[in-house]
């Protein structure tokens, strides 16, 4: 079946620093969605990315769905940034798979 | 901003018994989709929907039925419920983006 696979699991960083979070998928995409989760709480939208570069404050994300691969940069990173990013691939008609997930911690 | 909604957000069940979490969306998407999230095993879909009227397998349908009365509602059923089946339930609708309800947090004891 499909597969997202998203590195890191799971991320430290102190206030200020930058993320990179990573996903790479099995199969033909035609675009990929990165949502941020709270503990215990929904998925909330951040980007939605066919190809390309896309900004949102400061969030940046890339996809190269040639190469099966996609991106989500976070500038300047704050604690309240701390939560779980999912990446999830769209394989047409709006069928979507997601990856397990990359668990950042901001720290002071 | 899209909204979907899941009732009920807790529910405690037995085994064996009957239950049915119902979505509602006010987006006016044709698609929608009900998943399972489970530590260790990320996002998991069960049921989806084109419209109203369709319901389609996901990766996990088995002990699963859905209906789709209508193009706002989405409903999964657990006919006979079993402790594997606890699990925190979400809803989503699809236009271009997905939109996810609050989550439904299910035990069944």
């Amino acid at each position: 079946g499909q597969q997202v696979q998203q590195s890191p699991a799971s991320l430290v960083l102190q206030e200020g620093e930058n993320a990179e979070l990573q996903c790479n998928f099995s199969s033909t995409a035609t675009r990929l969605q990165w949502f941020y989760q709270r503990p215990g709480g929904s998925l909330v939208s951040l980007l939605s990315n066919p190809s390309g570069t896309k900004h949102t404050g400061r969030l940046t994300s890339t996809t190269v769905t040639k190469e099966r691969r996609g991106s989500l940069h976070i500038s300047s990173s704050q604690i309240t940034d701390s939560g779980t990013y999912l990446c999830a691939m769209d394989t047409g008609y709006q069928n979507f798979y997601f990856g397990k997930g990359t668990s950042l911690t901001v720290i002071p | 901003e899209a909204a979907v909604t899941q009732s009920p957000r807790n529910k405690v069940a037995v085994t064996g018994g009957k239950v049915t979490l119902s979505c509602n969306q006010t987006n006016n998407h044709n698609n929608m989709y009900w998943y399972r999230q489970d530590t260790g095993h990320g996002l998991r879909l069960i049921h989806y929907s084109y419209g109203a009227g369709s319901t389609e397998k996901g990766d996990i349908p088995d002990g699963y039925k859905a209906s789709r009365p209508s193009q706002e509602n989405f409903s999964l059923i657990l006919e006979l419920a079993t402790p594997s089946q606890t699990s925190v339930y979400f809803c989503a609708s699809a236009g271009y983006e997905q939109y996810f309800g609050p989550g439904t947090r299910l035990t069944v004891l």
